[in-house]
């Protein structure tokens, strides 16, 4: 398998564009993850999916902020409108569900809002 | 209180050294821990796993757990340079669908 994959790697955007990230997470998984991660605050979970459905998304910052799973091979986070405070790098990760499990990283996708 | 508390560190220790890496956590149900190591720049990536009391030993590394306590820790030995990350302790309480809980994270530096 080649692991939890996200696009972009990098993604410089525009103060008020809208900013859509992608993740395909590794087959057979049945919890997905994003994260965000600065140097202030650390490593942020924004929101997770299990079986395609939110289960929390307490973590989302604003209502700029949005997550969809359509199916399980595919999630979005978009942000719209992004404001600079929004840069970060921003992590999916997924896991199968259970006491024992650990969440496999993709790369990251790193923000920068000018 | 943090869910998962970490050393801040930065954690400086000379090559050969055994460097110690502390987590406390608040979650008394929690079942699963795990340590990640994430080089600068990386993602973080899986190292270690533990989910009874005790200790549990791979390669340089040796996780330990103590419920009671609520304490979990990394130890690795014969620290070396191509060590250097931060170091993230996960907790997962076997409910929420696999959710983990991270901490902040240590910066451990091996000195050459």
């Amino acid at each position: 398998d080649a692991g939890v994959i996200q696009s972009p790697r990098h993604e410089v955007t525009e103060m008020g564009q809208e900013v859509t990230l992608r993740c395909k997470p590794i087959s057979g998984h049945n919890s997905l993850f994003w994260y965000r991660q600065t140097m202030m605050r650390g490593l942020e979970l924004l929101i997770y999916f299990n079986n395609n459905v939110p289960i929390d998304d307490s973590g989302m910052p604003e209502d700029r902020f949005s997550a969809k799973m359509p199916n399980a091979s595919f999630s979005t986070l978009k942000i719209q409108p992004s404001e600079p405070r929004d840069s970060a790098v921003y992590f999916c990760a997924s896991s199968f569900q259970g006491a024992d499990t650990e969440a496999f990283f993709g790369q990251g996708t790193r923000l920068t809002v000018v | 209180q943090k869910e998962v508390e970490q050393n801040s560190g930065p954690l400086s220790v000379p090559e050969g050294a055994i460097a110690s890496l502390n987590c406390t956590y608040s979650d008394r149900g929690s079942q699963s821990f795990f340590w990640y190591r994430q080089y600068s720049g990386k993602s973080p990536e899986l190292i270690m796993s533990i989910y009874s009391n005790g200790d549990k030993e791979d390669g340089r590394f040796t996780a330990q757990l103590n419920k009671a306590s609520q304490y979990v820790s990394l130890l690795i030995r014969d620290s070396q340079p191509s060590d250097s990350a931060t170091y993230l302790c996960a907790v997962n309480t076997g409910t929420n669908a696999g959710k983990s809980t991270f901490g902040d994270g240590t910066t451990l530096t091996v000195k050459p």
